[in-house]
C-alpha cells in the first residue's frame, strides 16, 4: 500500500542543524520530493531526488535517499528563523496518465531564537 | 514563474449549500489537482485531471465533483456542503510527470 510517515514536530535552535526523517513504503517511487509550507500559504517545492540517488545537496539542504531502507531525510544546515514552517515529503508514483504525489503528514519545525 | 491561483483565500458557508472553489493555472500545464490538508494527515489527493474534460477520482472523492472545461481552469464542487468538509483545500497542476506547482489554498469553513 501506500503510506508516507513523518514526525509531527521538531524544535531546534537557530544556528543548529535540523534532521526531518520520512518513510515510505511504496519501492516503485521515481522520484521523491520535499515540499516547505509556510503560514498561510501554499506548498512550495524545496528540493526532490531522483530514486536511484542516494544523495542531493543544494545549498544549505541536503536530502539522503536510503531505498533498501525506505528512508528519506532533510537536512538543514545552519538553521533560521525563517525556516520554520512544515516540511512534508512526497513519493511520486506512476499513475498511467501521470504521477499521482503521496504525501506525508508533515513536521512542522520550529525554530527557537 | 508559474502561477496557480484560487478565487477565495478564506470562505465561510452554510451545511447544504452547493459550493464552488476555482483553481486556475497560467503555464498550460496538463494536469491538475485538488488536495485537502488536515492537521496530522497532511495532503489528501479529492480527484485530478489530465487533460480537459477528463478526471479521476483521488483518494477520497465522496462528496465531491470537479469539472475541467478548459485547459487552465479546474474546479472543485461540493454539492451539499457538510461541516466534515471544513479544511484547507489546495489546488496544484503540473506538466506530465513533472513536480506539483501549488496554489495558495482556500480555507473553507461549513458552519
Amino acid at each position: 500500500g501506500e503510506d508516507v510517515e513523518q514526525s509531527l514536530f521538531l524544535s531546534v535552535r537557530e544556528g543548529d542543524s535540523s534532521v526531518i526523517n520520512c518513510t515510505y513504503t511504496d519501492s516503485s517511487s521515481t522520484y521523491l520530493y520535499w515540499y516547505k509550507q509556510e503560514p498561510g500559504a501554499g506548498l512550495q517545492l524545496l528540493t526532490y531526488i531522483f530514486s536511484n540517488m542516494d544523495m542531493k545537496q543544494d545549498q544549505r539542504l541536503t536530502v539522503l535517499l536510503n531505498k533498501k531502507d525506505k528512508h528519506l531525510s532533510l537536512r538543514i544546515a545552519d538553521t533560521q528563523t525563517g525556516d520554520s514552517a512544515i516540511y512534508f515529503c512526497a513519493e511520486s508514483l506512476y499513475g498511467g496518465a501521470t504521477n499521482k504525489l503521496i504525501f506525508g503528514t508533515g513536521t512542522l519545525l520550529a525554530v527557537q531564537p | 514563474d508559474v502561477k496557480v491561483t484560487q478565487s477565495s483565500r478564506y470562505l465561510v458557508k452554510r451545511t447544504g449549500e452547493k459550493v464552488f472553489l476555482e483553481c486556475v493555472q497560467d503555464m498550460d500545464h496538463e494536469n491538475m489537482f485538488w488536495y485537502r490538508q488536515d492537521p496530522g494527515l497532511g495532503l489528501r489527493l479529492i480527484y485530478f485531471s489530465y487533460d480537459v474534460k477528463m478526471k479521476e477520482k483521488g483518494d477520497i472523492p465522496e462528496g465531491y465533483s470537479v469539472s475541467r472545461e478548459k485547459k487552465e481552469r479546474f474546479s472543485l464542487i461540493l454539492e451539499s456542503a457538510s461541516t466534515n468538509q471544513t479544511s484547507m483545500y489546495l489546488c496544484a497542476s503540473s506538466f506530465s510527470h513533472d513536480e506539483q506547482f501549488f496554489g495558495p489554498g482556500t480555507r473553507l469553513t461549513v458552519l
